[in-house]
């Protein structure tokens, strides 16, 4: 059974500072890792990763994928009060003609105190 | 151009009932996908419909169902609730099926609470 393990589950820093978070997958026939942000209820896309060590980018958000060891980080610099939310992270299997299925891990919950 | 929208936002229901969630999607989008979404499972993936047609299933029993209207509109139903059935049930919508996650947009989700 697919499995993604996110770290840490909790994390509360400063404003400024800069947050690394974790997610590890076990995914069968993996083909994509996707970075969500949920505040309050409904997630917002933040990446999809495909490749091994190309990094992506939005502002003071980034995100890299590592195939070999099956692990993707995302990095979040100069944090802001606005950063503060569940972080999620989950796998994409290849589509197999309607058996493509999302396995998410149970998120990391960031907290920023101004 | 409105949002996903999810109704109702909260429900109350109690062992045995059943109940219907209704999720519009994004105007043009025909892709909708259900997610439920509890403390400790976190997020998982329900079903996936487009153009009327159940295109992915997740690892759920047959108590949960879904369809799909000619106007993309798409409901879901839990027969015979559980106490784990409480949860927060998302969806999304999306112009085209499959993976094209960075266009897919979630709903405010409805609140399911079985007492």
């Amino acid at each position: 059974e697919d499995k993604v393990v996110q770290s840490p589950l909790s994390l509360v820093v400063h404003e400024g500072d800069t947050v690394t978070l974790n997610c590890s997958y076990e995914v069968t026939n993996f083909r994509s890792l996707l970075w969500y942000k949920q505040e309050k209820k409904a997630p917002t896309f933040l990446f999809m990763l495909t490749s091994s060590g190309i990094e992506k980018k939005s502002g003071r958000l980034s995100s890299i994928l590592d195939k070999k060891e099956l692990f993707s980080i995302l990095n979040i610099t100069a944090t802001q009060t606005g950063d503060s939310a569940v972080y999620l992270c989950a796998g994409v299997p290849v589509s197999n003609f309607g058996n493509e299925k999302l396995t998410f891990g149970t998120g990391t919950r960031l907290t920023i105190i101004p | 151009k409105a949002g996903v929208t999810q109704t109702p936002r909260y429900l109350i229901k109690t062992r045995g009932q059943q109940v219907t969630l209704s999720c519009s999607p994004i105007s043009g989008h025909r892709s909708v996908s259900w997610y439920q979404q509890t403390p400790g499972q976190g997020l998982q993936f329900l079903f996936e419909y487009f153009s009327e047609t159940q295109r992915n299933k997740g690892n759920f029993p047959g108590r949960f169902s879904g369809r799909q209207f000619s106007n993309s509109r798409s409901e879901m139903n839990v027969s015979t609730l559980e106490l784990g059935d409480s949860a927060l049930y998302l969806c999304a919508s999306s112009l085209l099926a499959g993976a094209n996650y960075n266009e897919q947009f979630f709903g405010p989700g409805t609140r399911l609470t079985v007492l």
